[in-house]
């Protein structure tokens, strides 16, 4: 059984740019949450997906978009990006029949903006 | 604000002495708290989970956490640690029934052989 799985692993993009990130949950999983992990950080929640619609949004910006797909898989989109948004991003799954008291987080895809 | 605080930012410890990593919570009702751990490069791995019921909880690779309501505390620990604990520790809490989490700023462990 594949866990949470994220693409690409490593991106760089330049300031100014769009970037789009990759999340296929869990198997049995239906909602998706991204984290962003500045370094030294802990990961802050940027927001969640259930049944294609964002169902809870953290203190981040509107440049920060995100979208998931009939399978369950999702999107994070950040516009005009900023050397800010360098940062380890991280998908978790879970499965909202279980209460999603475990989320699953996939190993994140490292973003730097140069 | 649902959140918690983890007080040291490394833990150092002889291989086969006892770990213990220190989380404390501030939440307002029953408190849902995690410990996930981070190693280099990795992802966060779920290591084990308090929701309600005994107050010393049993997780994966030998770590337990103890709940303890009064001192708002849910340290982790493990017995004898190993060279291959040595990661990064976060402390979890659940902020919402979205299971939306808020996570410490991380202790790094470091297991000297």
């Amino acid at each position: 059984d594949a866990g949470v799985t994220q693409s690409p692993t490593h991106l760089i993009k330049t300031r100014g740019q769009q970037v789009t990130l990759r999340c296929s949950p869990k198997s049995g999983h239906d909602t998706v949450s991204w984290y962003q992990q500045a370094l030294g950080q802990g990961p802050q929640f940027i927001f969640q997906y259930y049944e294609e619609e964002e169902r809870q949004r953290g203190n981040f910006p509107d440049r920060f978009s995100g979208h998931q797909f009939p399978n369950y898989s999702s999107e994070l989109n950040v516009n005009a990006l900023l050397l800010g948004d360098s940062a380890l991003y991280l998908c978790a799954s879970g499965a909202r029949t279980a209460g999603l008291y475990e989320q699953y987080f996939g190993p994140g895809t490292r973003l730097t903006v140069t | 604000a649902q959140s918690v605080a983890q007080p040291e930012d490394q833990v150092n410890v002889a291989e086969g002495n006892p770990l213990t990593v220190k989380c404390t919570y501030s939440v307002s009702g029953n408190p849902y708290l995690f410990w996930y751990v981070q190693y280099p490069n990795r992802g966060l791995q779920f290591l084990l989970k308090y929701i309600t019921g005994d107050n010393l909880v049993k997780g994966s690779y030998g770590f337990e956490a103890e709940f303890n309501k009064s001192q708002t505390s849910f340290h982790l620990k493990k017995p004898s640690a190993l060279v291959s604990d040595s990661a990064l520790y976060f402390c979890a809490v659940r902020v919402d029934g979205n299971n939306r989490l808020a996570f410490g700023k991380g202790n790094q462990v470091v297991v000297i052989p």
